[in-house]
Formats: structure tokens, C-alpha cells, sequence
């Protein structure tokens, strides 16, 4: 597609039920970040992937949290054992390349829409 | 780690007006960029605007510029003849080698 796109949009989930959430990057993106937004809050690091290798999972709050991306597209993150915490925003970005280029401009960094979980 | 610095949280400015936000970063990186994001309502992040460490020119995008101060580790963004659909959350940004950190962000609000 066009542009990052993340399912499902909205996820209602009760507490202690798992949920996956779905993020389909742009087409030859190497590069894929997940993060974390709380109401009112700027986006808290998650993980990121380089192609199919997590290379940093450090941003991820507790081992209920798993991200995956197989195939080095598409990503899955999923929250075990939901709690009242964990709802927030979640949003999913792809890069052409990574790290950070050297002598061009490029490299933009493309945001998916989100994906809003509510935990109840 | 790098970390991000706003220490606006809210900023109100009247149409056509000039408003600056701040932002500070912390890095030991030599090489990475800076981004300004503009995040509405719907929590779509839109780029606003891009600056390249190694490069000393100041960026600027239309009515959007920034005062990059490299030694000072600091990265403002003004908007100039600010309009009412300006008005939306902005996120400072900082990547360098695989890692993408943002601020907590400030709430812009354009008053008619």
C-alpha cells in the first residue's frame, strides 16, 4: 500500500485477554519501530526491527509484550494478560533504510494511524 | 540512551502570530537527525519539518523553520502567521543509529 497501515484502528479487550495488533509497512521498508502513546503523553519507544532482526527490545514494559516480524515486513505486536495500563495508542513506523544515512537526505520516518486499545 | 526535552507543555499564540517552541536533546551521537512532528486529534503524526545534524544551515519548510543549535544541543521550531490549523500537539524527534526518541511533546493552540 500506499502508507503504514495498522489493524485493527480500535481494539476493546477485558483485562487478562491477549490481543495482537497488526502493522503492515511500506513496501521495502527496512526499517520498523513500534511505540507507545498514552493519553496526553509523547510516544514511548517500544522495539525496533531491521528487516526480520529485533534489534532493540529495550523499550518494552514487561514480558507480556511481544513483537515479531517474521518475514522482515509485516509486524505483530502482542500483549499478553492485558491490563488496565497497557491501553493506550499504538504506533507503528517503517523507514527506506536504516540507521542514519550518511551525505543525503532521506530516510523519513512514515507513521501508521495507530492503533487504540482500550483495556476495561 | 538519547533522550528528548520540550519544557512547554502548552503554548497558546493569536493568528497570523509567531510562536516558538523549544526542544534539547542528549546525545553522544555525532551523526542523526532532528524532526519536528505535528500530531492532531486523530494521533496521525505528520512531519512538520527535518534537520540534518551534519549540516549547519537552519531547515525551513514554508511558514515552519528551526534555530538548530548543534553545540547547545538545542532544536527549536517557529511558525510564522500561525492559522487556526496549526493548532495540534508537536513532538520533537531525534534518530540516530536505529533509534528514534521523541519528547513529551507541547500543545499548540491558535487563538482566532
Amino acid at each position: 500500500g500506499a502508507g503504514v497501515s495498522q489493524s485493527p484502528r480500535y481494539k476493546v479487550a477485558k483485562r487478562g485477554q491477549d490481543v495482537a495488533l497488526r502493522c503492515d509497512p511500506i513496501s521495502g521498508h527496512v526499517s520498523l519501530f513500534w511505540y507507545q502513546q498514552a493519553l496526553g503523553q509523547g510516544p514511548e519507544f517500544l522495539t525496533y526491527f531491521q528487516n526480520e532482526a529485533q534489534l532493540d527490545k529495550s523499550g518494552l514494559p514487561s514480558d507480556r509484550f511481544f513483537a515479531e516480524r517474521p518475514e522482515g515486513s509485516v509486524s505483530t505486536l502482542k500483549i499478553q494478560r492485558t491490563q488496565q495500563e497497557d491501553s493506550a495508542v499504538y504506533l507503528c513506523a517503517s523507514s527506506l533504510t536504516s540507521g542514519v544515512p550518511q551525505g543525503r537526505s532521506g530516510n523519513t520516518i512514515y507513521f501508521g494511524e495507530g492503533s487504540w486499545l482500550t483495556v476495561v | 540512551a538519547q533522550t528528548v526535552t520540550q519544557s512547554q507543555p502548552e503554548m497558546s499564540v493569536q493568528e497570523a502570530e509567531t510562536v516558538t517552541l523549544s526542544c534539547t536533546y542528549d546525545t553522544s551521537e555525532s551523526n542523526y537527525y532532528l524532526f519536528w512532528y505535528k500530531q492532531p486529534p486523530s494521533r496521525q503524526m505528520i512531519l512538520v519539518i527535518r534537520q540534518e545534524a551534519y549540516k549547519q544551515q537552519n531547515a525551513t519548510e514554508n511558514r515552519f523553520s528551526v534555530n538548530f543549535q548543534k553545540a547547545a544541543k538545542s532544536f527549536s521550531l517557529k511558525i510564522s502567521d500561525s492559522q487556526l490549523g496549526d493548532t495540534a500537539m508537536y513532538f520533537c524527534a531525534f534518530i540516530g543509529n536505529n533509534d528514534m526518541r521523541f519528547g513529551a511533546g507541547t500543545r499548540l493552540t491558535v487563538k482566532p
